[in-house]
């Protein structure tokens, strides 16, 4: 069952410019991971956050985290063309193990 | 290249036919997933594996039938399939099941169209 929305569904900016994402969920979770897809290929990981933690930083990514409000961001800074992409969320399912995915954020980077 | 191999890439079948998808990972991992994503849809979760055994099945017709005869090999057996399970499968593996959640590695897809 789906418990990850990303919000928006779609995004395009330009080269240089940062991308935001967001992500809300449904109920408690051990930790929150974002995943990158490019068209017609597989699923990437990107970052994975605990639930006590409120912010990690990997390369251009910084990914936060709100239990409170059950919501994560992805921020990724100084976009290139190469960061177009798909972008989904993904938590434990109520199992306790594997992960379910929202619909993804759509992302265009334009040179 | 991620450590997991999904054959064949694309695949066309008819509603009578009986085809299979393949999967191999090569990171010694124990659990193995298939994902099934349609367009406008989110990822759904159909079969979860751990040390060969199925541990999850999301009410997934029985037109599909998962397989794992070892830890590294998955395949999901298809027959008399729909239009409406056209879509991208996906395999997956992680090192292991944990409620601290894992790291899951896609493999690059099976493309399937039923015609």
């Amino acid at each position: 069952s789906q418990q990850g929305e990303e919000d928006p569904q779609a995004l395009s900016i330009q080269e240089g410019e940062n991308a935001t994402m967001n992500c809300s969920y449904k109920t408690s979770i051990n930790n929150l991971q974002w995943y990158r897809q490019n068209s017609g290929r597989g699923l990437v990981h990107l970052i994975l956050i605990r639930s006590n933690e409120r912010e990690k930083h990997s390369g251009r990514l910084r990914v936060t985290l709100d239990t409170s409000k059950k919501s994560s961001s992805l921020l990724i800074t100084a976009s290139r063309a190469a960061d177009t992409a798909s972008y989904f969320c993904a938590t434990n399912s109520n199992s306790g193990y594997a992960l379910n995915f929202g619909k993804g954020t759509s992302l265009l980077v334009t040179p | 290249e991620t450590g997991v191999t999904q054959t064949p890439r694309h695949l066309v079948m008819g509603m009578t036919n009986k085809k299979s998808l393949k999967c191999e990972q090569h990171l010694g991992h124990n659990a193995m997933y298939w994902y099934k994503q349609s367009a406008k849809k989110p990822l759904e979760l159909m079969f979860v594996y751990s040390l060969e055994e199925r541990v999850e099945n999301n009410s997934v017709p029985s037109r599909f039938s998962p397989e794992c005869p070892n830890s590294s090999h998955l395949f999901l057996h298809l027959h008399t399939l729909q239009p409406e399970d056209s879509a991208l499968y996906l395999c997956a593996s992680s090192q292991d099941l944990s409620e601290a959640g894992n790291t899951i590695y896609f493999g690059e897809g099976s493309w399937l169209t039923v015609v």
